[in-house]
């Protein structure tokens, strides 16, 4: 069965303390890993698409990496706006275009 | 820009009645899909759509139905509304079937029922 975990679930950040959250995968095959932002009360916001091991994406201050079993999302030098729940989710190759989502890490950049 | 509207951002509905979720994407998207979002579960798949007049049940369709007659607009369906279905409702669409093509988000309704 795919599976994603996300860990932690919860992360709490001093405004420009860098930190790292995970996305562990378990899938028949990978076609795609995607990472999202989502706000409170909202709907989830595009952020990144990594296809092939060893693949990194930046924006801003996130950089999303990828292995064969993991990806990361970097937050460099956080500020207060980067608080958010971050979403990976991933396509297997026997999934057609369905996402299987991980739980989410709640992150929250105090000032 | 991809843009995904849902006709509704809070919705209050009582035990039995019908509901009608609709969803419009403006970018000549194939595939369009609807999720539940609920504390702890995450995100999860209804149904979703590869094409007009065609629909796949997700993981979670019992007592859901969707309708899609035009490219652009794909409609969730509560046939006879319980608790347990209040939840957030989020619509997606994305380009094409086939390989992983991002899935873009509308802004999600909040649906309560009493």
């Amino acid at each position: 069965e795919d599976q994603v975990t996300q860990s932690p679930e919860a992360l709490r950040l001093q405004e420009g303390e860098s930190s790292s959250l995970n996305c562990s995968y378990t899938v028949s095959g990978l076609r795609g890993l995607f990472w999202y932002r989502q706000d409170p009360g909202k709907g989830p916001e595009f952020l990144f698409t990594l296809y092939s091991a060893g693949e990194e994406k930046e924006k801003e201050r996130l950089k999303a990496t990828l292995t064969k079993k993991e990806s990361f999302l970097h937050i460099t030098a956080p500020k207060p706006e980067d608080s958010a729940t971050y979403l990976c989710a991933v396509v297997p190759k026997a999934a057609g275009n369905k996402l299987t989502f991980g739980g989410g890490t709640r992150v929250l950049v105090k000032p | 820009d991809v843009k995904v509207t849902q006709s509704s951002r809070y919705l209050v509905k009582r035990t039995g009645e019908k509901v009608f979720l609709e969803c419009v994407q403006d970018m000549d998207h194939e595939n369009m899909f609807w999720y539940r979002q609920d504390p702890g579960l995450g995100l999860r798949l209804i149904y979703f759509s590869y094409d007009v007049k065609m629909k796949e049940k997700g993981d979670i369709p019992e007592g859901y139905s969707v309708s899609r007659e035009k490219k652009e607009r794909f409609s969730l369906i509560l046939e006879s509304a319980s608790t347990n279905q209040t939840s957030m409702y989020l619509c997606a669409s994305s380009f094409r079937r086939g390989g992983a093509e991002t899935q873009y988000f509308g802004p999600g309704t909040r649906l309560l029922v009493l």
